[in-house]
């Protein structure tokens, strides 16, 4: 049973507009939640993330919101840039200390120059 | 620099051969963790060690053994009864920060193939 959902295996879209990445979860008990980019070959690099106190957090580009009542969180990347090409991965987790991260399939962004 | 560090990068194994895949880190973080990558299957938990001298299996343990004697330490061994080990292995270790949450810090990676 997937716990933490993206639905969308991949994604493009043009350099200078805005990427949205999507993700669901189903269990209430997750409070934090993060996104992480891979490209190929290499372990994920943590980008952003945001706690259940919280409905949105930014960070240059890069926001993500939060909608606990609809447990669905997306990433906005304004302006995307070639570089953001990349897999992004939604991430959750009970925020009591040292809990195994829970990970989405992820979503394959293609930013077009 | 900080960092965990994983070693080889790529690795190639017979088939019904053990192998051991190294993972260490210096960033003092308690907790450890193994994932595995397959296409389109995302990151899947193998084990995690919270604390030395103890671990706990994952979602997909079946094949693999893990030991935590240091903390900077957590090696893991794709046995022979591991039925598809070809696969990208992460070793992540967490901190708590301040707002309660675990960001996970990942290696580079091992590229495991059986050939």
């Amino acid at each position: 049973d997937q716990q933490v959902k993206q639905n969308s295996p991949s994604l493009s879209v043009q350099e200078g507009r805005i990427s949205i990445l999507n993700c669901d979860y189903t269990n209430s008990m997750f409070d934090y939640f993060l996104w992480y980019k891979k490209y190929p070959a290499e372990g994920p690099t943590f980008l952003i993330s945001i706690s259940s106190i919280k409905d949105k957090n930014e960070d240059g580009r890069f926001t993500v919101f939060l909608n606990k009542s609809a447990k669905h969180l997306s990433l906005h990347i304004v302006p995307s840039q070639p570089g953001d090409s990349a897999v992004y991965f939604c991430a959750a987790s009970v925020a009591s200390g040292n809990t195994p991260l829970v990970f989405g399939k992820g979503t394959r962004l293609s930013v077009i120059a | 620099d900080g960092g965990i560090t994983q070693s080889p990068k790529y690795l190639f194994r017979k088939e019904g051969q053990n192998v051991t895949l190294s993972c260490e880190q210096n960033l003092n973080h308690d907790a450890m963790y193994w994932y595995r990558q397959d296409p389109g299957q995302g990151l899947r938990l193998i084990y995690y060690s919270q604390i030395v001298n103890d671990f706990q299996k994952g979602d997909i343990a079946e094949g693999y053994s893990v030991s935590r004697e240091k903390k900077e330490s957590f090696p893991l061994t794709v046995t022979s009864a591991q039925k598809n080990p070809t696969a990208f292995y992460l070793c992540a270790s967490t901190s708590t920060i301040r707002t309660g949450g675990t960001e996970a810090f990942f290696g580079q990676g091992t590229r495991l193939t059986v050939v």
